[in-house]
């Protein structure tokens, strides 16, 4: 158990929908990212937030967006679905360790559009 | 930009003996790399760091990783295979330009034969 939580586990929605992934990241920790992983562009991060701030965003498309909460627990918000937003979406929180910052990932959410 | 190449996409061995998994990263810093295992429906977990304190760097469940400079390569070995340890692989190098974001490698499937 690597003490980041997510929630739901599964999610099952139509196309145009809009839903909401939650992240709780581990205790201590002020970082939270987002990944996502599908079949044909492997894991990509999506954001990363640090102590409430956006500190950095990758392939993150405009129907998707996310925030970090005053208690760290951050959500990631993805409107207008499309069939090919199915995937896995993880997120982490991170420590510094050993001159590095390690993340550690929750479990997932498993999204599926149809 | 820093990238990181896994050179199989699937390995097969057979139980008990050896693991080799293969990944040749790009970096115009001192990087740190890092292997996570990902087993069926479940989330990533890592496996072991490097970070520049030493260029063989043991992890868990017996998994080891050399950093070779000169062949910019991370492959991941173990001595003995064991049914457990069929999993997808991912090899990783994180971002230095301040976010430490996590660019991954395609992954390697690891299969074990009885």
């Amino acid at each position: 158990d690597s003490g980041v939580t997510q929630t739901p586990k599964h999610l099952i929605t139509a196309t145009g929908q809009r839903v909401t992934l939650r992240c709780s990241p581990r205790s201590g920790d002020l970082s939270v990212y987002w990944y996502q992983q599908s079949l044909d562009q492997g894991l990509q991060f999506l954001i990363h937030y640090y102590n409430g701030e956006e500190r950095a965003k990758g392939n993150i498309l405009e129907r998707f967006s996310a925030q970090q909460f005053p208690d760290l627990h951050s959500e990631l918000n993805l409107s207008s679905l499309e069939l090919g937003d199915s995937a896995l979406y993880f997120c982490a929180s991170s420590v510094r360790a050993s001159g590095t910052y390690e993340q550690y990932f929750g479990p997932g959410t498993r999204l599926t559009v149809t | 930009a820093q990238s990181v190449t896994q050179l199989d996409s699937h390995v097969s061995v057979s139980e008990g003996t050896p693991v080799l998994l293969r990944c040749n990263y790009s970096s115009s810093y001192s990087p740190s790399l890092f292997w996570y295992v990902q087993h069926p429906n479940k989330g990533l977990q890592l496996l072991l760091k490097y970070t520049s304190a030493a260029t063989l760097v043991k992890g868990i469940n017996g998994f080891e990783a050399e950093f070779k400079k000169s062949e910019t390569s991370f492959h991941l070995t173990k001595p003995s295979a064991h049914m457990s340890d069929a999993a997808e692989y991912f090899c990783v190098v994180s971002d230095s330009s301040g976010t430490y974001k996590y660019i991954f490698g395609t992954g390697t499937r690891l299969k074990v034969l009885a």
